[in-house]
């Protein structure tokens, strides 16, 4: 049980480039979530999903986009990378709304050039 | 404007001194939330709390939620290096099932 997985660990773009974020999960849970973390700031989240196939705005979506083709996966997508979109990239999940656990990924480290 | 504010934002002590974060609103919660994230990793669900008053112990860490649900702490007894982390405080925005996170307080026990 692994839990939940994040790929790629670390990563360096240059302005313009895109990347993928890859988050699975192996709890079945319904709910999953992508947050960037930057210093001072918290946590906040980018989009998040209430089941397969379902997408929906978080704090900041702007210029990131996902995609939850299968319940166990949910995609970060930047179409062009800025050096705003530097930071710590975490994926969640949740069984549930309410007052269940988020389960938190290992996190990704983007830098933007 | 941030909805659930920690303090201190820093906190350095000695092994064995005792200390208490705050988690501080505004706004009423219908729960809290307390995360413990090392460095490199994701945030741990330590506790939730749900009832005004309620005060709930994990083994050194005592967590308390305000009377009026607008506040929360947590005490750590004796501290130790291993509860060196980030602390961050969570909880759903009022009215929705949309959880916000504070900015954290960053714990370092120094041995």
């Amino acid at each position: 049980n692994a839990g939940v997985t994040q790929t790629p660990k670390f990563r360096v773009l240059k302005t313009g480039q895109s990347m993928t974020l890859l988050c699975a999960q192996d709890m079945n849970h319904e709910y999953m979530y992508w947050y960037r973390q930057d210093p001072g700031m918290g946590l906040r989240l980018i989009h998040y999903s209430v089941g397969e196939g379902t997408t929906a705005k978080g704090e900041v979506p702007d210029g990131y986009n996902v995609s939850r083709l299968k319940k166990q996966n949910f995609l970060l997508g930047l179409e062009s990378a800025a050096p705003s979109q530097t930071s710590v990239y975490f994926c969640a999940s949740k069984k549930e709304a309410g007052t269940g656990a988020y389960f938190f990924g290992p996190g990704t480290r983007l830098t933007v050039l | 404007t941030q909805l659930l504010e920690q303090s201190p934002q820093f906190l350095s002590i000695q092994e064995g001194e005792n200390l208490t974060v705050y988690c501080n609103s505004s706004s009423v919660f219908s729960s809290l939330q307390w995360y413990r994230q090392e460095p490199g990793e994701g945030p741990v669900l330590l506790v939730t709390v749900v009832t005004g008053g309620e005060v709930k112990k994990l083994k050194r860490l005592t967590f308390q939620f305000g009377d009026a649900r607008k506040d929360s702490s947590l005490h750590i007894t004796a501290a130790q290096p291993g509860d060196t982390g980030l602390y961050l405080c969570a909880g759903p925005r009022p009215g929705t099932y949309k959880y916000i996170f504070g900015t954290g307080t960053r714990l370092k026990v120094l041995a």
